[in-house]
């Protein structure tokens, strides 16, 4: 069972149509939540880090969410150059430095 | 400010060939290095992680090796590649175990 699970697998929006992407994970001790937003070819690019259920986090158009078992990425009024995949990984308590569990993406394609 | 780099961007080896990718970061002293390989709709998957020189850590029995030679350099190695080495593979640091991931822009290698 993957611990990370990200939905939709992609989305396609109009240009302003605002939209929101799941992230829900299943460890059992959350240390540190974080978003990435990768463009073709290129590496993930941080975004975001959430640590407690209830912590929001904004930049331009783009808020993270998080609950217990689930964290958002709401994407407001979106434009052509906010298409990527986005990605979500979890730090897991107990975990060590073994670096980030991440989900499969979501690919969101914004069109004009 | 930090920098991560990784190189080539792109490689192409026949199979059984020798493999050699480069990662080194500026800017910072002891990091947590990474290794991740991502494949279409398969999501990030870590292959090995360093916490030190000299100091390697498997997350996945493969033909790849990693090594550490100095503080901020990490190498993945292979002495002869398979068709299924073929991928998106990703260097990354971090500052400790609970801050973000941060990536260079990846090798993609195909492997003939």
């Amino acid at each position: 069972e993957d611990q990370v699970t990200q939905s939709p697998e992609a989305l396609r929006l109009q240009e302003g149509e605002s939209s929101s992407l799941n992230c829900s994970y299943t460890v059992s001790g959350l240390r540190g939540l974080f978003w990435y937003r990768q463009d073709p070819g290129k590496g993930p690019e941080f975004l975001f880090t959430l640590y407690s259920a209830g912590e929001e986090k904004e930049k331009e158009r783009l808020k993270a969410t998080l609950t217990k078992k689930e964290s958002f990425l709401h994407i407001t009024a979106p434009k052509p150059e906010d298409s990527a995949t986005y990605l979500c990984a979890v730090d897991e308590i107990g975990g060590g430095a073994d670096g980030l569990t991440f989900g499969k993406g979501t690919h969101l394609i914004i069109q004009p | 400010s930090q920098t991560i780099h990784q190189w080539p961007a792109t490689l192409v080896q026949p199979v059984g060939s020798p493999l050699s990718l480069e990662c080194t970061v500026e800017g910072t002293s002891n990091p947590n290095l990474y290794w991740y390989r991502q494949a279409a709709g398969r999501g990030l998957q870590l292959l090995f992680y360093s916490v030190g020189i000299g100091q390697i850590s498997s997350e996945v029995p493969q033909n790849l090796s990693a090594s550490r030679p100095q503080d901020r350099q990490f190498i993945l190695s292979s002495k002869k590649l398979l068709l299924s080495d073929s991928g998106f593979y990703l260097c990354a640091w971090r500052s400790s175990y609970n801050s973000p991931l941060h990536f260079g822009n990846g090798t993609r290698l195909t492997v003939t």
